[in-house]
């Protein structure tokens, strides 16, 4: 089956750069999703990472290695409004459901 | 203009009774989802279904059923409700069912309390 680790909790502040990791074990691989979710709200969209390397999009940026079964979101330049939980996701094995990590709650002070 | 919404955002309902959340998304998507988000935020798939036919359905008790009367709409329904059913349940839609930069689009999410 398919599992995620990923920290539960990190905290930064204002205008300081953060890492996200997340590992990953799975029976057939397809890509590793980022998901972005604020208290009370729906987990929005943020990035898909199907080959090796790092993909920036704006302030976000996220980082996959197939072989280390590994990926990372980066988030630069952190504002207050980026406090949120960050949830990494991968495909199940027939490749029709996302299956999401626990989730990191981020924290940003000023 | 809402992408994916549900009704009702808040649901509180005793043990035993049958409630439904409707879900509708007007992006022309094909595959529709539910999930359900438990107090530690763990957010889990139940089911997925493509073009009005099931697809997916991740160990849930048969007390949920699911319907998909056209493929903008996929409903829940639930029966004899328990303690343990209280989660937000979100709603979710992408362009197809397949692997792939597929990115999924949420409704807001339906609080459901169960007394």
């Amino acid at each position: 089956g398919q599992s995620l680790e990923q920290p539960s909790e990190v905290t930064a502040v204002e205008g300081a750069i953060v890492q996200i990791n997340c590992t990953y074990q799975t029976s057939g691989f397809y890509g590793l999703s980022w998901y972005q979710q604020h208290d009370g709200g729906a987990p929005t969209f943020l990035s898909y990472n199907a080959l090796d390397g790092l993909e920036e999009t704006g302030r976000f940026s996220s980082f996959l290695s197939r072989s280390d079964s590994y990926g990372y979101l980066l988030l630069q330049e952190l504002q207050m409004k980026d406090s949120a939980s960050y949830f990494c996701a991968v495909y199940n094995q027939a490749g029709t459901a996302l299956i999401f990590g626990k989730g990191t709650t981020l924290s940003v002070s000023s | 203009d809402t992408a994916v919404s549900q009704t009702p955002k808040y649901l509180v309902t005793q043990m035993g009774n049958d409630k439904s959340i409707k879900c509708e998304q007007n992006l022309g998507h094909d595959t529709m989802y539910w999930y359900k988000q438990d107090s530690k935020k763990f957010l889990k798939i139940m089911f997925s279904y493509n073009n009005k036919e099931l697809i997916i359905n991740e160990t849930v008790p048969n007390r949920f059923s699911p319907k998909s009367p056209d493929k903008a709409h996929l409903n829940l329904h639930i029966n004899s409700l328990e303690l343990g059913d209280s989660a937000v349940y979100f709603c979710a839609s992408s362009q197809d069912g397949t692997s792939g930069n597929n990115e999924q689009f949420f409704g807001p999410g339906t609080r459901l309390t169960v007394l």
